[in-house]
C-alpha cells in the first residue's frame, strides 16, 4: 500500500526551539508539498519541491524553510518556533505529470508551540 | 488566480438520504479535480480523481462529476451512513505549469442515525 508517512502525529515544542517535521513517501513521486491547516483558513501551501534539492515558496513561507536531499524525503523546518505556528501540518506528494494521478497526503502532524 | 468554493459549508442529513456536495472553480484551465475526505484531526484521504477530459468517476456509493466549462463539480453520496460524517474537500490542479492544488474550504457533513 503506497503511502506518505509523517514522522510524528503530535508534537509540543517551546517558543524559540528549532523544529523539524519529516515526511517520507514510497511512491517515487517527483513533487512534494507542505501545507498547514487552520480553522476557518483552510489549507495553505507553505513550500513545495519538484525535484531533489529544488524548492519553491508557497503562499505562506515566512518563518519556515525546507530541505529535500533525497527524492523520498521532504523536511519542513521551523527555525525559531512561535505560538502562531501552532497548527496541523500536512505533507503530500504527487507525480510530476498531472495526467497520471492525484495527490497523496500523510496523516498530519499536530504541532503545539507553548 | 484560481479560486475554489464549496457550498454549503456544513450539511446535516438523516441516515439513508442521498446527497450532493458542490464545488465551483473560477478558471476552467485545469488538469484534474480531486475530492478528499478528512476526519477530525486526521490527514486527507483521496476519494476520487477526475481528469479534465473526463465527465465523471465512481467509487462504490460515491459519484463525482465534472463540468469544466461551467467550473463545477459535484460529489454525490448515495444512501448516506453515519460513517460518512466527515469534512469533504475538493481541489483543482491548474494548467499553466503550476504543480499546486488549490483547495476549497470544505463541506462538513454530519449523517444522523
Amino acid at each position: 500500500d503506497v503511502k506518505v508517512t509523517q514522522s510524528s502525529r503530535y508534537l509540543v515544542k517551546r517558543t524559540g526551539e528549532k523544529v523539524f517535521l519529516e515526511c517520507v513517501q514510497d511512491m517515487d513521486h517527483e513533487n512534494m508539498f507542505w501545507y498547514r491547516q487552520d480553522p476557518g483558513l483552510g489549507l495553505r501551501l507553505i513550500y513545495f519541491s519538484y525535484d531533489v534539492k529544488m524548492k519553491e515558496k508557497g503562499d505562506i513561507p515566512e518563518g519556515y524553510s525546507v530541505s529535500r536531499e533525497k527524492k523520498e524525503r521532504f523536511s519542513l523546518i521551523l527555525e525559531s518556533a512561535s505560538t502562531n505556528q501552532t497548527s496541523m501540518y500536512l505533507c503530500a506528494s504527487s507525480l510530476r505529470t498531472a495526467g497520471r494521478g492525484g495527490y497523496t497526503f500523510g496523516s498530519g502532524t499536530r504541532l503545539t508551540v507553548v | 488566480k484560481q479560486e475554489v468554493t464549496q457550498i454549503p459549508a456544513a450539511l446535516s442529513v438523516p441516515e439513508g438520504e442521498n446527497l450532493v456536495l458542490n464545488c465551483s472553480f473560477t478558471d476552467s484551465a485545469i488538469y484534474n479535480l480531486q475530492w478528499f475526505r478528512q476526519d477530525p484531526g486526521k490527514g486527507l484521504t483521496s476519494l476520487l480523481l477526475i481528469q479534465s477530459s473526463q465527465r465523471e468517476q465512481t467509487s462504490g456509493r460515491l459519484n463525482a462529476s465534472l463540468d469544466k466549462s461551467s467550473g463545477r463539480s459535484t460529489l454525490y453520496i448515495a444512501a448516506s451512513q453515519p460513517g460518512d460524517s466527515a469534512t469533504y474537500l475538493c481541489a483543482v490542479r491548474a494548467q499553466g505549469g503550476s504543480e499546486k492544488l488549490v483547495f476549497g474550504k470544505g463541506t462538513k457533513l454530519t449523517v444522523n442515525p
